[in-house]
């Protein structure tokens, strides 16, 4: 099956740090990799679709230069969460599509910025 | 309907009760219906991924109907056990991405 693994599961960081969060499909290669993320008793939302080689991109309403996505391989996607703030403590996950099959999701991880 | 709704937000039931969830979608450019269980700490597992209207699906005692006209999806759960404890979530595709619901959060008591 497909298996995406995805790290920290949980982190707290100080306000101003920034924070990577890894995306890795560890038996496909996935040229697309989506991250949402989630608030409490709300939805998961669709924050940007990375794609493999080149830019991000971006749902609207969502800041580029705040959240930093890196796809440079068919296995692995980062997000990094820049000069983070309370505001941005919530629970991000990722997904990556394998050619024929559904989504396959991480686990997700649980930021709190202090 | 132009988000994906879900109800009930909760839902608690002794172990042996059948139950069922509702997914609303909108209707027009739809592509597929995902269903998704999710315990916590976990990753989101797939059951379902229904595209024709009256599809229905089974996977042993959970299945799932599809009306694409009218925009909803049904998700049953025969004889109700602990390890059904989670939350199911549902997503509307168009050709790549997701929209999710709030999901319905399932509790059996044993």
């Amino acid at each position: 099956g497909a298996v995406v693994s995805q790290h920290p599961s949980r982190v707290i960081c100080k306000s101003g740090t920034s924070v990577k969060i890894e995306c890795r499909s560890l038996d496909f290669q996935a040229t697309t990799m989506f991250w949402y993320r989630q608030f409490p008793k709300k939805s998961l939302m669709l924050m940007a679709t990375s794609n493999e080689g080149s830019k991000a991109t971006y749902e609207q309403g969502v800041e580029k230069d705040k959240f930093l996505i890196n796809h440079a391989s068919l296995t692995l996607s980062t997000l990094t969460v820049t000069s983070a703030h309370p505001e941005d403590s919530s629970f991000y996950i990722c997904s990556a599509q394998k050619q024929g099959s559904g989504y396959t999701f991480g686990s997700g991880t649980r930021l709190t910025v202090v | 309907i132009l988000n994906v709704e879900q109800s009930p937000q909760s839902l608690h039931v002794q172990e042996g009760d059948s139950t069922n969830f509702t997914c609303s979608f909108p209707s027009s450019n739809f592509y597929a219906l995902h269903w998704y269980r999710w315990e916590t700490a976990k990753s989101p597992e797939a059951l379902f991924v229904m595209t024709l209207n009256g599809d229905e699906k089974k996977k042993g005692r959970i299945s799932a109907t599809l009306n694409t006209k009218e925009g909803y999806s049904y998700l049953y759960i025969k004889g109700s056990q602990p390890e059904d404890s989670a939350t199911y979530l549902c997503a509307s595709s168009g050709y790549s991405t997701l929209t999710f619901g709030k999901g319905t959060m399932l509790l059996v008591s044993p």
